[in-house]
């Protein structure tokens, strides 16, 4: 089975600064998806950015970058010059390379953009 | 039209009600899903169409019903609800499995069962 957590329920940041969301998964597959999903006020799921588990080099979407490290199984999203529209709720989400079709989300980051 | 639109946005309903959330895409995407959410939690998988067909169905008590009547088009019919059923229930559609290109989800249909 594949777990996804996120160990920080909430965090802040101040307008402008720099904040890194960790995130950790378990999984006995070798080629596999990440995602990043960031879910504000609006509702909508939004996705973030993206992996493929058999690139080594780590993905990066204009102030939106990843810490991918395969061998110890962690994914933090790092967001440059926070936005007040970068609040929201951030899910890591991981998918299987050969069935895809179905996403295991972590428990999520409540992130908060000081003004 | 790279959207996925969801109605409606809100709906109360009783237990004794029947009712269906509707879904729409028309981005050509051939996988559709139904999501239920609660507050501060992830995301949770109840179905899964691929090409108009049900592919999965995660353990779903029969008191909701999917149905696809066609590629852009995902309805989820509710009938005898529980009050635990209130969520916000979340559509979403992909091209083919959604490894490339993620998925696009709506903005979801929040149901309150009284």
């Amino acid at each position: 089975a594949q777990t996804v957590t996120q160990s920080q329920p909430e965090m802040s940041v101040q307008e402008a600064e720099t904040v890194t969301l960790s995130c950790t998964y378990d999984t006995s597959e070798n080629n596999y998806y990440l995602f990043w999903y960031k879910q504000p006020p609006s509702r909508q799921m939004i996705l973030v950015i993206r992996q493929e588990a058999y690139k080594q080099q780590n993905a990066t979407e204009n102030r939106f970058s990843v810490n991918f490290q395969k061998a110890a199984k962690s994914f933090s999203l790092k967001i440059s010059d926070s936005q007040l529209g970068d609040t929201a709720m951030y899910f890591c989400a991981f998918m299987k390379y050969n069935t895809g079709n179905q996403f295991y989300f972590g428990t999520g980051t409540s992130l908060t953009v000081i003004p | 039209d790279t959207e996925v639109t969801q109605t409606p946005k809100h709906l109360v309903m009783g237990m004794t009600n029947k009712k269906s959330l509707k879904c729409e895409q028309h981005m050509g995407h051939r996988a559709m899903y139904w999501y239920k959410q609660k507050a501060k939690k992830p995301p949770e998988l109840m179905f899964v169409y691929s090409y108009e067909k049900l592919s999965i169905n995660e353990s779903v008590p029969s008191r909701f019903s999917p149905e696809c009547p066609n590629s852009s088009l995902l309805n989820l019919h509710l009938h005898a609800l529980q009050p635990e059923d209130s969520a916000l229930y979340l559509c979403a559609s992909s091209q083919d499995s959604g490894k490339i290109y993620g998925y696009t989800f709506g903005s979801g249909t929040r149901l309150t069962v009284v």
